[in-house]
């Protein structure tokens, strides 16, 4: 697609309920990343994938937390047994490789609200 | 660990005027790479500049150009001739080049109003 794309936009979940986050990278790009935007504050690094290789998950926040990335494309965040502290809004990013040289596309995020 | 200060959470600036946003940041590290975003009320992160650490020579794009001061692990950016369509959060990041270690650490961000 022309760009990174995330869905649903909007999640509204009550205390305890598992969510699932989806992101779609830019074609061809090999590094995908999961971060976590929480009110007022800058971003914060979740999770980072590269091509077959072993995820770097040093952000996860807690075992509540897991993602996965399916044929090196999509890839899915999942939130177990969600805590209100857990709302934020999630922004996926993607780029061609993970040298730094390459810019971060992000994408339009997912605002989590747990009731 | 690395850390980026953004020391103004608000600015505003006068419609065609000019205005500078701060950012310091704390690594031990000799090559890395600085960028600012913009992210608008949609949501939608946009890379407004990025400086590579080893260049000296600021990077500019359009209105938008950088004060890259690596002594002072400084990098402030300077948006020239304001538009409306500047207002957004604008946040600081920094990243490493270390092959498999690109997460970007960002700041707390700072809100620009431009005043019509």
């Amino acid at each position: 697609g022309a760009g990174v794309s995330q869905s649903p936009s909007n999640k509204v979940t009550e205390k305890g309920k598992d969510v699932e986050l989806r992101c779609d990278p830019i074609s061809g790009h090999t590094a995908l990343y999961w971060y976590r935007q929480s009110l007022g504050q800058g971003l914060e690094f979740l999770i980072y994938f590269q091509g077959n290789s072993a995820p770097d998950k040093s952000g996860l926040p807690s075992d509540r937390f897991s993602a996965e990335r399916t044929g090196g494309s999509v890839s899915t965040l999942t939130i177990q047994r969600t805590q209100q502290e857990d709302s934020a809004v999630y922004l996926c990013a993607s780029s061609k490789t993970s040298v730094g040289t390459d810019t971060q596309y992000f994408g339009p995020g997912t605002r989590l609200t747990v009731l | 660990a690395q850390t980026v200060t953004q020391s103004q959470p608000e600015m505003s600036v006068q419609e065609a005027e000019t205005v500078t946003l701060s950012c310091t940041y704390d690594t031990s590290e000799s090559d890395y790479y600085l960028f600012w975003y913009k992210q608008p009320p949609s949501r939608q992160m946009i890379l407004v500049i990025r400086q590579e650490a080893y260049k000296q020579q600021n990077a500019t794009e359009n209105r938008f150009s950088v004060n890259f001061q690596k002594a002072a692990k400084s990098f402030s950016l300077k948006i020239s001739d304001s538009q409306l369509g500047d207002a957004a959060m604008y946040f600081c990041a920094y990243g490493i080049s270390n092959f498999g270690n690109e997460k970007l650490t960002f700041g707390t961000g700072t809100r620009l109003t431009i005043i019509p």
